[in-house]
This record gives C-alpha cells, sequence and structure tokens, in this order.
C-alpha cells in the first residue's frame, strides 16, 4: 500500500514570495489533515479536511494561508506571502476516520521543509 | 479544549535498559484514542502504539507498552530493552476526529 505523498521535500525561498505544497493522502482515506511543525516542536493542525470539504482550519493563517482538496483526494497548501516565521515541516496526514474502517491510525508523509530567508 | 502534555523535553537511557516517557491530557470526551509517535532525526513520522479509551487493557507492542490511567488522564510510553534505534523524538498525541499532538520528548538511547 502506497503511503502519504508529499512534495516537493525541500523549499527555500526569499520572504514574501510564495510556495506551495502537495499532498496524495493514502487511497480511501477521507480525511486529510495539513500541520505545521516548527523545529523542536510538535506538529501544530493548520488544516482539516474530510473529502473535499473543509472541517477545521481554525489555526490557518488565513492572510496568507490557503489550502484545497479538489475532488476529495490529493490536496494544495499555498503561503503567500511568506514569512521568516513560516519556516518549518509542513506535514500531510490522513486517515480513513468518516470514510470506512476506522483504525484512528494517522498516517503521515515525510514533510516539506520550508526555509524563508 | 483538548490538551496534551508532555513534561519531559529530553530523556537519555542507557542501551538495554528501561525508560518511561509520560504524558497527560485533558478532554471531556469519554471515547478516543491516545497515540504515541516516534519521529527519527529528519525522517518520517511513524504510530509506536495506539490505546483506544474504552479499552481497560493497556496496550503493548513488543518492547513498547504503555500506562493509561483513565481518570487521571495520564497516557505514558514504556520502552524495554532501549536499542539505538530507539534515538528519536517521541510524541503524545489525543485523537478523536481532530488530533492534537504535546510538545515531544527527546529520547537519546546511549550505547
Amino acid at each position: 500500500e502506497a503511503g502519504v505523498a508529499q512534495s516537493p521535500r525541500y523549499k527555500i525561498i526569499e520572504k514574501r514570495q510564495s510556495v506551495a505544497f502537495w499532498c496524495n493522502p493514502i487511497s480511501g482515506h477521507a480525511t486529510l489533515y495539513w500541520y505545521q511543525q516548527i523545529l523542536g516542536q510538535g506538529p501544530k493542525l493548520l488544516i482539516q479536511f474530510q473529502n473535499n470539504g473543509v472541517v477545521d482550519d481554525s489555526q490557518l493563517p488565513k492572510d496568507r494561508f490557503s489550502a484545497e482538496r479538489l475532488k476529495g483526494v490529493d490536496s494544495t497548501l499555498k503561503i503567500q506571502p511568506a514569512k521568516l516565521e513560516d519556516s518549518a515541516v509542513y506535514l500531510c496526514a490522513s486517515t480513513t476516520r468518516g470514510g470506512g474502517a476506522n483504525t484512528g491510525e494517522l498516517f503521515f508523509g515525510e514533510g516539506s521543509r520550508l526555509t524563508v530567508l | 479544549a483538548q490538551t496534551v502534555t508532555q513534561s519531559q523535553p529530553e530523556m537519555s537511557v542507557q542501551e538495554a535498559e528501561t525508560v518511561t516517557l509520560s504524558c497527560t491530557y485533558d478532554t471531556s470526551e469519554s471515547n478516543y484514542y491516545l497515540f504515541w509517535y516516534k519521529q527519527p532525526p529528519s525522517r518520517q513520522m511513524i504510530l509506536v502504539i495506539r490505546q483506544e479509551a474504552y479499552k481497560q487493557q493497556n496496550a503493548t507492542e513488543n518492547r513498547f507498552s504503555v500506562n493509561f490511567q483513565k481518570a487521571a488522564k495520564s497516557f505514558s510510553l514504556k520502552i524495554s530493552d532501549s536499542q539505538l534505534g530507539d534515538t528519536a523524538m517521541y510524541f503524545c498525541a489525543y485523537g478523536t476526529y481532530k488530533y492534537i499532538f504535546g510538545t515531544g520528548t527527546r529520547l537519546k538511547v546511549l550505547a
């Protein structure tokens, strides 16, 4: 079974530039999450999708961050314009919850490491 | 709101010894999952062990076991016979349809 795919793995940009991250969850997983993990900290939820609808985006800085999950499969997270404090690893995760057999386990991708200079 | 607290930022243990990582959480829900995830340096987050709140029996996975105290809202991870490959960040997490992570404990296994 293929895991959660993310790209790019690494990205370096100047502040005020834009960047986009892509995630393809495990096939059949209805729920998709984007987390921000700043170095030395735990993952912080940015947005949660159930199929192609947003369940929770309360911690997404909407003035600069946007995310979409068209057709309820893969997802894109965009930052525009980037700030220095956006330097972090952006983790995508998925789970079956709500879409079938409920194991409760969250499956993570390898993450996209963003450095803003 | 649910919270997860890990009060040990760093720990170390000698190879082959046993170590316990602590986690407390707060919730008003009665049905939920608790997890320990491992994140090796620059590598993917993987599940170590999972506990369903309605189960009284503590979960075990080979060298990993938990002490789940529902009334005290405590969920500690015991690693027995520690190995060098256990060196990683360990995150305690609470999950319903939303997953909340603690700040992590950096574990170093010493040769």
